[in-house]
């Protein structure tokens, strides 16, 4: 069975301008959890999406948004782009919502802005 | 506050030795879980293990082991004769019921080199 899938796999853009990443999760699993890792730390909660509603949002300004479509993939947005937005944007699934339910991760889109 | 401490920023070590990568964590939750996952230079996050606070049974999986103590707040990582497959970042995340959902509070990360 196919893992998490993310496109693109990386991407080059310029301050100001406007991203939307790419998540299909595993086959079953219904949760989709978006999160950014910035170069030389573990990565930090942006989204949850289970049953294409949000579920948690993590500490990220109203720039970053996201949603999740019938077939259980999601985007994640980011509006008006900052330098400090350079990061790994992870993309993970879980077979269920809950606090217990581990988290299978993609491998991830590397986000450069200039 | 950070939650989740990892205070090894890096460690190297040369094949087979044994190497432990320690994780403290702080949580007023009684009822959590924490992992271990392991970043490979693809990028991707490999889960491990995970552990209820409820359960304190050390666990072992061939050459990995972990040690959980409740007492001293410490979800500890052992891997026994390493091997160069094993360099990778690994990270010890936090998960807390009270928390709706699933955000996962990881740690900032030991990055493990083994060398031949």
């Amino acid at each position: 069975d196919a893992g998490v899938t993310q496109s693109p796999t990386h991407l080059i853009k310029t301050r100001g301008q406007h991203v939307t990443l790419r998540c299909s999760p595993i086959s079953g699993h219904k949760s989709v959890s978006w999160y950014q890792q910035v170069l030389g730390q573990g990565p930090q909660f942006i989204f949850q999406y289970y049953e294409k509603e949000e579920r948690g949002r993590g500490n990220f300004p109203d720039r970053f948004s996201a949603r999740q479509f019938p077939n259980y993939s999601s985007e994640l947005n980011v509006n008006a782009l900052l330098l400090g937005d350079s990061a790994l944007y992870l993309c993970a699934s879980s077979l269920a919502k809950a606090y217990n339910s581990p988290l299978h991760f993609g491998n991830g889109t590397r986000l450069t802005v200039t | 506050a950070q939650k989740v401490t990892q205070a090894q920023t890096e460690i190297s070590v040369v094949e087979k030795e044994d190497v432990t990568l320690d994780c403290v964590y702080e949580t007023r939750d009684t009822t959590y879980y924490l992992f271990w996952y392991k970043q490979p230079p693809s990028g991707e996050l490999v889960f491990l293990i995970r552990r209820n606070s409820f359960d304190e049974q050390n666990e072992i999986s061939g050459r990995y082991s972990w040690n959980f103590q409740k007492s001293t707040s410490s979800f500890n990582f052992t891997i026994t004769a390493s091997q160069v497959v094993d360099s990778a970042v690994y990270f010890c995340a936090l998960s807390e019921a009270e928390d709706y959902g699933q955000n996962f509070v990881f740690g900032p990360g030991t990055r493990l080199s083994v060398l031949p």
